[in-house]
């Protein structure tokens, strides 16, 4: 398995743009995640997946914000329209799915660096 | 806020020497992970001890966990350079099943 897939690696765009950010989950995953890093804030879950659907999404931080999952080998995480305080590393992970034991393991993506000039 | 907070937020060694890095966490936990971060990557899981565990091992690492002190400590033996990596502890808040709060990290920095 190639693993998790994220495109683009990288991303500069302008203030105002729209930005959509793509991940293949793991074949077989059922629970996929999107997480932002920054050195200020650190990893922060924006919205989580389970068989498709949007479970918690407390985590977006505004409606500029909206992340989709229309099967269940593709999601898109959309900035519309970007803003400078969005420039961070953007992860997507998935996982088999929830764990009745809690033990959650993710396996993350290599990351889009999106830039917002 | 963090439910993770690693310590020290930096270390730096020579090789063949042994890192250890701590957590600490607010609330209660079912499980506690340790991952690795390489520069330019994503996260990789290490490790994963429950909360009725209080020792793990996995080649050169060692995972220690204490609730009543709400803390985990990694140990790597014998380092590489290889091993220059930030490690991030991970919890699952309030017994989550699906959500993980990640620390801010350690950054290890293994010299030749």
């Amino acid at each position: 398995d190639a693993g998790v897939i994220q495109s683009p690696r990288h991303e500069v765009t302008e203030m105002g743009q729209e930005v959509t950010l793509r991940c293949k989950p793991i074949s077989g995953h059922n629970s996929l995640f999107w997480y932002r890093q920054t050195m200020m804030r650190g990893l922060e879950l924006l919205i989580y997946f389970n068989n498709n659907v949007p479970i918690d999404d407390s985590g977006m931080p505004e409606d500029r914000f909206s992340a989709k999952m229309p099967n269940a080998s593709f999601s898109t995480l959309k900035i519309q329209p970007s803003e400078p305080r969005d420039s961070a590393v953007y992860f997507c992970a998935s996982t088999p799915g929830p764990s009745l034991s809690g033990a959650n393991v993710l396996t993350f993506g290599a990351g889009s660096r999106l830039t917002v000039l | 806020s963090q439910q993770g907070e690693e310590d020290p937020q930096a270390l730096s060694i020579q090789e063949g020497e042994n890192a250890t890095m701590n957590c600490s966490y607010k609330t209660s936990i079912n499980n506690l992970q340790w991952y690795r971060q390489n520069s330019g990557r994503g996260l990789v899981h290490l490790i994963l001890i429950r909360s009725n565990e209080r020792e793990k091992h996995s080649g050169r690492l060692r995972v220690t966990l204490d609730t009543s002190k709400k803390s985990s400590s990694l140990l790597i033996t014998a380092s590489r350079a290889a091993d220059t990596a930030s490690y991030f502890c991970a919890t699952d808040v309030g017994g989550s099943n699906y959500k993980l709060t990640f620390g801010k990290g350690t950054l290890l920095t293994v010299n030749p």
